[in-house]
């Protein structure tokens, strides 16, 4: 069974980048038999997709969000990461990793807990 | 993008009782060369990651309890919770996986009456 681990600052000041990695365990970022997704909800909001990364590094982003975001991975440490440039406050959220097998590609089976992102000076 | 349109935005009903969550796609979100709906249900208590339900707007996620069922197809569906229990108080949200980018419902807050 997968397993999923945000880590990262859990404040970052208006302007600057956001960063966070994602862990994985119980299964390799790069065996193509799993998508790797950045997802975020702002406090009692919906939830935002905001890209996923797959298939040696083949990469999906949410255009609101594309100008702005992203997604790499390390396979030496079978992680991957989100930077998200030019944060404000809106950027401010509960931020997830997820993982989707490829023969569901874009349903989320596994999860991180997730990790809080405050933006603030 | 399609919107993805959930309602209510909450309910609260009696333990045992039925509760039913709506999700209106913008578009439709069946594809006709396999007959499958993209859409799928999940389930967050607080503090925790959403947990999946549902997918192809039907197909219940092994360990799923079968009070739990998707119906639906096009753009409109529904998610039924059959004999409320007091561990099914949470947010429920649906998903659309029909195109990038993948969004979501708002959520349901579902809670006892």
């Amino acid at each position: 069974q997968v397993q999923l681990q945000e880590s990262g600052p859990g404040l970052v000041k208006p302007s600057q980048t956001l960063s966070l990695t994602c862990t994985v365990s119980g299964g390799s970022i790069t065996s193509g038999t799993y998508y790797w997704s950045w997802i975020r909800q702002p406090a009692g909001k919906g939830l935002e997709w905001i890209g996923r990364i797959y298939t040696s590094g083949s990469i999906d982003y949410n255009p609101s969000l594309k100008s702005r975001v992203t997604i790499s991975e390390d396979t030496s440490k079978n992680q991957f990461s989100l930077r998200l440039g030019s944060v404000t406050a809106a950027d401010t959220a509960v931020y997830y990793c997820a993982s989707s097998i490829a023969a569901r590609p874009a349903v989320f089976d596994y999860w991180g807990q997730g990790t809080l992102v405050t933006v603030s000076s | 993008d399609i919107v993805m349109t959930q309602s209510p935005d909450s309910l609260a009903v009696s333990l045992g009782e039925r509760a039913t969550v709506n999700c209106k796609s913008s578009q439709s979100i069946l594809n006709s060369f396999n007959n499958k709906n993209y859409l799928a249900w999940y389930q967050q208590k607080p503090g925790q990651p959403p947990k999946l339900l549902v997918y192809w707007a039907s197909t219940r996620e092994s360990g799923v309890p079968d009070r739990f069922s998707g119906s639906g197809s096009g753009t409109d569906f529904t998610l039924t919770i059959n004999s409320l229990q007091a561990e099914d108080v949470a947010v429920y949200s649906c998903q659309q996986y029909y195109s990038v980018p993948l969004t979501f419902g708002g959520g349901t807050k579902v809670e006892i009456k």
